[in-house]
């Protein structure tokens, strides 16, 4: 049973255009959501993080959005570059559950084409 | 750079042989975590440490696996009798706070294990 989906495993943009990266998720306690970026043989990178309280979080060219209501949540880069090829990881976790377990979804791979 | 360091950051071994992965976080990070990551898989939950503390473990940690955290500082992540099914990449990270929610988890750059 997934609980946090990315259900696009890939995603092609030409620079400077819009990405759009989906995730949703089935437990409605999550209430702490988190994007990670993540190149080849490195871990993951934290990029921007959103609380369920909110229902938008910017930075610089990212940002998160989150439509609790739908489950949804999408993180938008504007303009895409090169250099943000890679995969995206959607994560989710909640107060009072698991103390250490942040819930991933399986990523999806972001090329950004020159 | 004072980010989560791991070592090594590779390491191939002979099935049943063991292995043994070292995690310093970052400084002042009282929490400590392990995951793994395989192929097409998003990172999965092992174990977490506050301070020197194991708080929780995944079923996936199997009594092959045993994490330690001596001191509140460095940890180590021992496998021992590899299997095939081990190889992943294992990552160390680490927060500042009381839980995974509300906190940002920092990841280091991982340990490739390749068992053949």
């Amino acid at each position: 049973d997934q609980q946090v989906k990315q259900n696009s495993p890939s995603l092609s943009v030409q620079e400077g255009r819009i990405s759009i990266l989906n995730c949703d998720y089935t437990n409605s306690m999550f209430d702490y959501f988190l994007w990670y970026k993540k190149y080849p043989a490195e871990g993951p990178t934290f990029l921007i993080s959103i609380s369920s309280i909110k229902d938008k979080n910017e930075d610089g060219r990212f940002t998160v959005f989150l439509n609790k209501s739908a489950k949804h949540l999408s993180l938008h880069i504007v303009p895409s570059q090169p250099g943000d090829s890679a995969v995206y990881f959607c994560a989710a976790s909640y107060y009072g559950g698991s103390q250490g377990n942040l819930i991933f979804g399986k990523g999806t791979k972001l090329s950004v084409k020159p | 750079d004072t980010g989560v360091s791991q070592d090594p950051r590779h390491k191939i071994t002979k099935r049943g042989q063991n292995v043994t992965f070292r995690c310093d976080p970052i400084s002042e990070h009282n929490r400590l975590y392990w995951y793994r990551q395989t192929l097409g898989q998003g990172p999965e939950f092992l174990t977490y440490f506050q301070n020197e503390a194991q708080l929780e473990k995944s079923r996936l940690l199997s009594d092959r696996f045993s994490a330690e955290r001596p001191k509140g500082s460095f940890s180590t992540l021992e496998i021992q009798r590899t299997e095939q099914g081990d190889s992943a990449m294992y990552l160390c990270a680490s927060s500042l706070g009381q839980g995974a929610s509300g906190n940002t988890i920092y990841f280091g750059e991982g340990s490739w294990l390749t068992v053949v």
